[in-house]
């Protein structure tokens, strides 16, 4: 069983382009998350998805940032119009359902260098 | 979700036992503590959760005490691998982990 899929894992974007980062959950994981890691920080929760909703985007920024998690296919964490204050790793995890009975699983996070 | 405190870095040496307190003050009655392991350029890692007293698995050790103020990650016989930030998080976590700055531990032959 594959663990959780991330690509790209290393992105360049130049200011202004969009960023487009997959994630690929672990078979059986209906419920996928978000986290962002700064430097020397802890990770930011930013997104939490199940199948085709958005339960919570509480920690996503409201402007140029936007997930989803379709039928089919991967979620994916879409930054328009980057900035180099958006460089960061940025990481998903899934698991098979909401609640502390459920361990999340992290993938190995995309690092993203703005130019 | 309660916020924690732990110790910003500790040095251990191999074949040790490192033990890693956290402070969880204002921690709910339905709230559970997990911790987690992160190394360099990877994704976190669970490594053990409990609500109370002790939980013992394949890889640490949790010890609670009876008020759940706080809880001590235990790792016995740490070796170089063992290397990592080390998480502690508090809460229901119905849908989403708040970490906080972990504690980075540095382990010496």
């Amino acid at each position: 069983n594959a663990g959780v899929m991330q690509n790209p894992r290393h992105l360049v974007r130049r200011r202004g382009q969009e960023a487009r980062l997959r994630c690929s959950p672990m078979k059986g994981h209906s419920h996928v998350y978000w986290y962002r890691q700064l430097p020397e920080e802890g990770l930011k929760f930013m997104v939490y998805l199940q199948k085709e909703n958005i339960i919570d985007e509480s920690g996503m920024p409201k402007e140029r940032f936007s997930a989803e998690f379709p039928k089919e296919g991967p979620s994916i964490l879409r930054i328009q119009q980057v900035v180099r204050g958006d460089s960061a790793a940025y990481f998903c995890a899934s698991s098979q359902g909401p609640g502390s009975d459920y361990e999340q699983y992290f993938g190995p996070g995309t690092r993203l260098t703005v130019t | 979700l309660a916020k924690t405190t732990q110790p910003i870095s500790m040095d251990s040496y191999e074949g040790q036992e490192v033990n890693i307190t956290c402070s969880h003050n204002n921690i709910a009655t339905n709230d559970y503590i997990t911790w987690y392991q992160q190394f360099p350029s990877q994704g976190p890692r669970f490594i053990i959760q409990g609500y109370k007293t002790k939980v013992t698995n394949e890889v640490a050790s949790l010890f609670i005490p009876a008020d759940r103020k706080s809880s001590t990650l235990s790792l016995p016989r740490v070796s170089l691998s063992d290397t990592a930030v080390y998480y502690c998080l508090v809460g229901d976590i119905r849908d989403k982990i708040i970490f906080g700055k972990g504690t980075r531990l540095h382990i010496l032959p």
